[in-house]
C-alpha cells in the first residue's frame, strides 16, 4: 500500500512569494492535515480537510490556506511569505471509521529567503 | 489549552540499556495519545495510539502504558537503528481534530 506523498520535496522562496505544496493520501483515506514543524517548536497543526471541506485551522493566519480535491489529494498554500515561515510541512491522512491515527508523508521543505 | 511535555529532551544510552521516555500532558477529554518515531528529515512514522488509562501496548522492544496524567514508552535493550526523536502527540475533546504535539525526545543508542 502506497503512503502519504507529497511534493516537492524541497522549495525555495523568496519574502513575499506565495507557496503550493500538495499532498497526496493513503488511498481510501478522507482526511487530511497540515502541520509546520519549525526549528525548535516541534509539530503545529494547521489545517484540517474532510470531505472537501475545511474543518478545522490551527492558530496561524489567514495567510496560511489550503483545500481538498474530489480524489481527496489537498493542497497548502502559503501568501506573503515570511522568513519565519520556512519549515517542513508535514501531510497526514486518516481513515474514517477505523483508529484515530494520522499517517505522515515525508514533507516539505520550505526556505523562505 | 492543550499541553505536551516530553522529558528528557535527548538521552544517550548503551546498546541494551533499557530506559523510559515520559509524557506528561494536559488535556480536556483526553480522546487518544499517540506515539511516533521520526528520523532526521523525515516524516513522523506512527507507532501506538492509547485511549484510556491503564492500558498498554507493545512492539518489538517498545512498551507504551498510559495513566490519567502521562505516558511512558519504555524501550527495552534497545538497538543502535532505534536512535531517533520520539514524539508524544493528544487528541482533545470538543472537535478540534489536529493533534497536539511534545517536542521530542532525540534518543541516541550507542554500539
Amino acid at each position: 500500500e502506497a503512503g502519504v506523498t507529497q511534493s516537492p520535496t524541497h522549495l525555495i522562496k523568496t519574502r513575499g512569494q506565495q507557496a503550493t505544496l500538495r499532498c497526496s493520501p493513503i488511498s481510501g483515506h478522507t482526511s487530511v492535515y497540515w502541520y509546520q514543524q519549525a526549528l525548535g517548536l516541534g509539530l503545529q497543526f494547521l489545517l484540517w480537510y474532510d470531505e472537501g471541506e475545511e474543518r478545522n485551522r490551527g492558530n496561524f493566519p489567514p495567510r496560511f490556506s489550503g483545500r481538498q480535491f474530489p480524489n481527496y489529494s489537498s493542497e497548502l498554500n502559503v501568501n506573503a511569505l515570511e522568513l519565519e515561515d520556512s519549515a517542513l510541512y508535514l501531510c497526514a491522512s486518516r481513515s474514517e471509521g477505523a483508529g484515530y491515527e494520522q499517517y505522515f508523508g515525508p514533507g516539505t521543505r520550505l526556505t523562505v529567503t | 489549552e492543550d499541553q505536551v511535555t516530553q522529558s528528557p529532551e535527548a538521552l544517550r544510552l548503551q546498546e541494551g540499556e533499557s530506559s523510559s521516555l515520559n509524557c506528561s500532558y494536559t488535556v480536556s477529554g483526553l480522546r487518544g495519545l499517540f506515539w511516533y518515531r521520526q528520523d532526521p528529515g523525515k516524516g513522523p512514522e506512527f507507532l501506538f495510539t492509547l485511549y484510556s488509562a491503564g492500558e498498554e501496548k507493545e512492539k518489538e522492544r517498545l512498551k507504551a502504558t498510559l495513566t490519567k496524567k502521562e505516558s511512558f514508552l519504555h524501550i527495552t535493550a534497545p538497538k543502535p537503528e532505534d536512535s531517533a526523536t520520539y514524539l508524544c502527540a493528544v487528541r482533545a475533546g470538543g472537535g478540534a481534530d489536529g493533534l497536539t504535539f511534545g517536542k521530542g525526545t532525540h534518543l541516541i543508542i550507542q554500539p
